[in-house]
């Protein structure tokens, strides 16, 4: 099947830094997705993307198909920002398996 | 809109007992699945629906049983808990089409410990 690594595994930055996160995969994708699971547990999609750019306020996310990654962009970063962030991908001959990366803890400290 | 909605959202079984997992959309999507996540491996697939009445496998699909009897729900079965089945489950959906799904939406996971 299709694989999804992701980086950094651990991230740690001061409030108001930036960061990137990266997701690799391994075979063409029809469906990429990033989520951002918070500290109690809760899964939220932040991006569908699986081409091109999109922003959402102080986030942003960029996958270049062909050259099989996608990036997520924290500008600004807060406390709540806090939380493991994971790339999801459907790809590989499938149109309905969702494949998660093992996720990049981020710690943003005050 | 509730969303997704997940019960219970805690449970504790014994080896060998068996249990139903509650999952439950209101936003009239088609798909519908169910993931386990364990610490360091991300979430995985167990199966999944994209209607009434169509189920298939997902990665990690031994000891679990589902049915999608009406579009709203989607139910998990552990028949013979095993402590290898200890984790926290998560359910999702979204609309579908014949080209694949769509956004995922969560739900808040139900945390299970078999003994």
């Amino acid at each position: 099947g299709i694989q999804v690594e992701q980086s950094p595994p651990d991230l740690i930055l001061q409030e108001g830094a930036n960061s990137t996160l990266r997701c690799n995969f391994s075979d063409s994708v029809n469906n990429l997705q990033w989520f951002h699971q918070n500290p109690w547990g809760q899964l939220i999609n932040l991006f569908y993307i699986p081409s091109g750019t999109k922003q959402n306020g102080r986030l942003s996310a960029t996958t270049v198909a062909t050259e099989r990654y996608s990036l997520l962009y924290i500008s600004s970063s807060q406390t709540t920002d806090s939380g493991v962030y994971f790339c999801a991908v459907v790809g590989g001959g499938s149109n309905y398996k969702l494949t998660f990366g093992k996720g990049t803890l981020l710690t943003v400290n005050p | 809109n509730a969303g997704v909605t997940q019960t219970p959202k805690f449970q504790v079984l014994k080896t060998g007992q068996s249990m139903t997992l509650q999952c439950a959309q209101d936003m009239n999507h088609e798909y519908m699945s169910w993931y386990r996540q364990d610490p360091g491996m991300g979430l995985r697939l167990i199966h999944y629906s994209v209607g009434a009445g169509i189920t298939d496998q997902g990665e990690v699909p031994n000891g679990y049983n589902v049915s999608r009897s009406t579009t709203e729900d989607f139910p998990l079965r552990l028949l013979s808990a095993a402590p290898s089945q200890t984790s926290v489950y998560f359910c999702a959906s979204s609309y579908s089409s014949g080209w694949g799904t769509d956004t995922q939406y969560f739900g808040p996971g139900t945390r299970l410990t078999v003994l």
